[in-house]
């Protein structure tokens, strides 16, 4: 089976740094993604691991170890703006090659000024 | 430039009802995901289709529900005979033939309500 775990709810003080956990299983491994929610919008993406490492997209970082099956999303100098939900993604391989995207429960991200 | 479009925003059926999402994809994809998000909750993979063609449908309950991609017009999410606990914010995501870089692009979702 496959399954993706990240805390609930994490709470943090804005211009402050925040990560976000996630641990997966999954049968067929691509890469993991992560996605950004606001109340009532559509999630939208962030960044995308394939290889072990760290990315970094401005104030927004990720990183993966296949290894461990593991990965966390940085968000640094927090800003209100950036109070949402928080979405890891892995790309998965079935048995007939097509990759989909499986989420996790998400995390919600409050910031306290 | 326009995104992936989802039509309507908002419905409402009474139970036994039946319901029929659309989803137009960005132009150049040719890949479309449905998923499904409770209130408060994850986004849980329903189906994943391509022109004409169900590739993965393991997410999606075996009875009332069902999907289509035809080679001309959007993809349809239909739900027959709803119920309450179809409530829910339905997402429909698109993304080009190779999934690379692991991103999709999604709409701006459905919202059912089941009286």
């Amino acid at each position: 089976g496959q399954s993706l775990e990240q805390p609930s709810e994490v709470t943090a003080v804005e211009g402050a740094i925040v990560q976000i956990n996630c641990t997966y299983q999954t049968s067929g491994f691509y890469g993991l993604s992560w996605y950004q929610q606001h109340d009532g919008g559509a999630p939208t993406f962030l960044s995308y691991n394939a290889l072990d490492g760290l990315e970094e997209t401005g104030r927004f970082s990720s990183f993966l170890s296949r290894s461990d099956s593991y990965g966390y999303l940085l968000l640094q100098e927090l800003q209100m703006k950036d109070s949402a939900s928080y979405f890891c993604a892995v790309r998965e391989v079935s048995w007939s090659s097509a990759s989909k995207i499986i989420f996790g429960s998400g995390t919600r991200l409050s910031i306290r000024p | 430039n326009a995104g992936v479009m989802q039509n309507p925003r908002h419905l409402v059926r009474r139970r036994g009802q039946e319901a029929r999402l659309r989803c137009s994809p960005m132009k150049g994809h040719s890949h479309v995901y449905w998923y499904r998000q409770l209130p408060e909750e994850g986004l849980k993979f329903m189906v994943y289709l391509q022109k004409e063609n169900i590739i993965d449908e393991s997410g999606m309950p075996k009875e009332r529900f069902s999907a289509e991609f035809p080679k001309e017009g959007p993809s349809i999410l239909r739900i027959q005979q709803v119920v309450r606990g179809d409530s829910a914010a339905y997402f429909c995501a698109s993304s080009p033939r190779y999934l690379a870089g692991g991103e999709l692009f999604f709409g701006e979702g459905s919202r059912l309500t089941v009286l």
